[in-house]
């Protein structure tokens, strides 16, 4: 499969604990981008990469969120301290980058649910 | 801050009807609007996309408007078929100055049989 992949798919954590997700673009694709979708909403842009650099990031996203792309390939993006408000599908979706705009292409996501 | 509002949030149409999905968005910056259709349980998949340069695309039966001067842009699909069934998400991002993409709520659409 040459699609965007995520791992794991599903999540479910107790509410304190750390979680980290990864998720593996396109491999020509040096654009990353990380949302966070709940039901009935579209989603939410959480932060994004060019390459290692990341160069953007939501107000969403708070001190207990981190995100990292250490050789511009794969991207983890860590929760600590995790709460129930952080239960949705966290999402990963690349692009192609010079030039465009590019279609983000999505990952099949990552559900946590937090208890 | 940036906005994206997205009427209505559901629709129901006979198949072989149309629909039509209709945005508005309040970043005057943005130049990139794209539609994503995502199906239950699975991915956002692009439909079509359409950029501020042009008023209007189309691709078979789907097609998409823009008035930017309105900050308006609308999503029609044609001759609908039950497999239209779907969320829809109409999308806007600004071309310089960072790449955040900014996503409606969605229309859960019902094409009937």
């Amino acid at each position: 499969d040459t699609g965007v992949s995520q791992n794991p798919r599903h999540k479910i954590t107790k509410r304190g604990q750390n979680v980290t997700f990864r998720c593996d673009p396109i491999s020509e694709h040096n654009r990353l981008y990380w949302y966070r979708q709940t039901l009935g909403q579209g989603p939410e842009f959480l932060t994004y990469f060019q390459n290692e650099a990341q160069l953007e990031k939501s107000r969403l996203l708070s001190d207990r969120f981190s995100a990292e792309r250490p050789k511009g390939s794969f991207s983890t993006l860590e929760i600590q301290r995790t709460e129930q408000g952080d239960s949705a599908m966290y999402l990963c979706a690349s692009s192609l980058g010079e030039g465009g705009p590019y279609e983000q292409y999505f990952g099949p996501g990552t559900r946590l649910t937090v208890t | 801050g940036e906005n994206v509002e997205q009427h209505p949030s559901t629709l129901s149409v006979q198949e072989g009807d149309s629909a039509v999905i209709k945005c508005t968005y309040s970043d005057s910056a943005s130049n990139y609007f794209p539609w994503y259709k995502q199906e239950l349980g699975k991915r956002p998949q692009l439909i079509i996309d359409i950029r501020s340069n042009v008023g209007e695309k189309k691709d078979q039966r789907i097609a998409v408007t823009l008035n930017k001067t309105a900050k308006h842009f609308s999503l029609h699909i044609t001759e609908t078929q039950p497999e239209d069934s779907a969320v829809y998400f109409c999308a806007a991002r600004r071309g310089t100055g960072g790449f955040k993409t900014i996503f409606g709520a969605g229309t859960r659409l019902f094409v009937k049989a």
